[in-house]
């Protein structure tokens, strides 16, 4: 079965500030990793993917995130936080198009950003 | 071109009633996914239909069905509502062309179970 953890429920950051993001799987074959970022009463909005290859992606916002196979890491990074990424930031992993299985996303509990002025 | 759609916004119910969300995919897209995303929790999955079939289910009881129409827009349907049914209902998107399927989610449907 897969499984995401995210280790940090709340982190608070200056704005100017880098941040890292931290997110763990469990998945038995090639992940499908994603980031998505929610702003408080909204739905989720994809930040990045990755699916295979160079494992630094690029994401909108300037966001990116490296995919560390030997940890089982797919964190998020950002070099100098906006106080407009003030959300709630939640790690998936997909199992890709399964016989039978559909395509389901499983999420992590997600972390928290704060963003001090 | 439009994102996901999804309606109501909001909706408040009594313990025991039905409600039906509604769901209409990116322009395109054949997939459309449901997940319930309780307070202060990541979304879990629901459902995934494509091709108006569905294709995944999660661990959710009977009372939770859905269906997919011949325009790709889907309807959830919950029974016999209880008040741990109260959480934000999202609809996700997907290009089933795509070997690895990004999906795109609405804005949700807020339901309130008094």
């Amino acid at each position: 079965a897969q499984s995401v953890t995210q280790p940090d429920i709340h982190i608070t950051v200056s704005e100017g500030a880098s941040l890292e993001l931290r997110c763990n799987y469990s998945y038995g074959a090639t992940p499908y990793l994603f980031w998505y970022v929610q702003s408080p009463g909204q739905g989720l909005q994809l930040l990045l993917k990755y699916f295979s290859g160079d494992t630094l992606v690029q994401g909108i916002k300037g966001f990116e995130a490296e995919f560390k196979r030997s940890q089982s890491s797919f964190n998020l990074r950002k070099p100098s936080v906006h106080w407009s990424d003030a959300a709630e930031y939640f790690c998936a992993v997909g199992a890709g198009r399964l016989t039978g299985g559909g395509n389901k996303l499983t999420f992590g509990t997600g972390t928290q950003l704060k963003v001090e002025l | 071109d439009a994102g996901v759609t999804q309606s109501p916004t909001h909706l408040i119910k009594t313990r025991g009633q039905h409600v039906t969300l509604r769901c209409s995919p990116i322009s395109g897209h054949k997939s459309v996914s449901w997940y319930q995303q309780v307070l202060g929790q990541g979304p879990q999955f629901i459902f995934q239909y494509y091709e108006k079939e569905e294709r995944g289910r999660g661990n959710f009881p009977d009372r939770f069905s859905a269906r997919q129409f011949p325009n790709y827009s889907s309807e959830l349907n919950v029974n016999a509502l209880l008040l741990g049914d109260s959480a934000l209902y999202l609809c996700a998107s997907g290009d089933v062309r795509a070997i690895q399927e990004t999906q795109y989610f609405g804005p949700g449907t807020r339901l309130l179970v008094l």
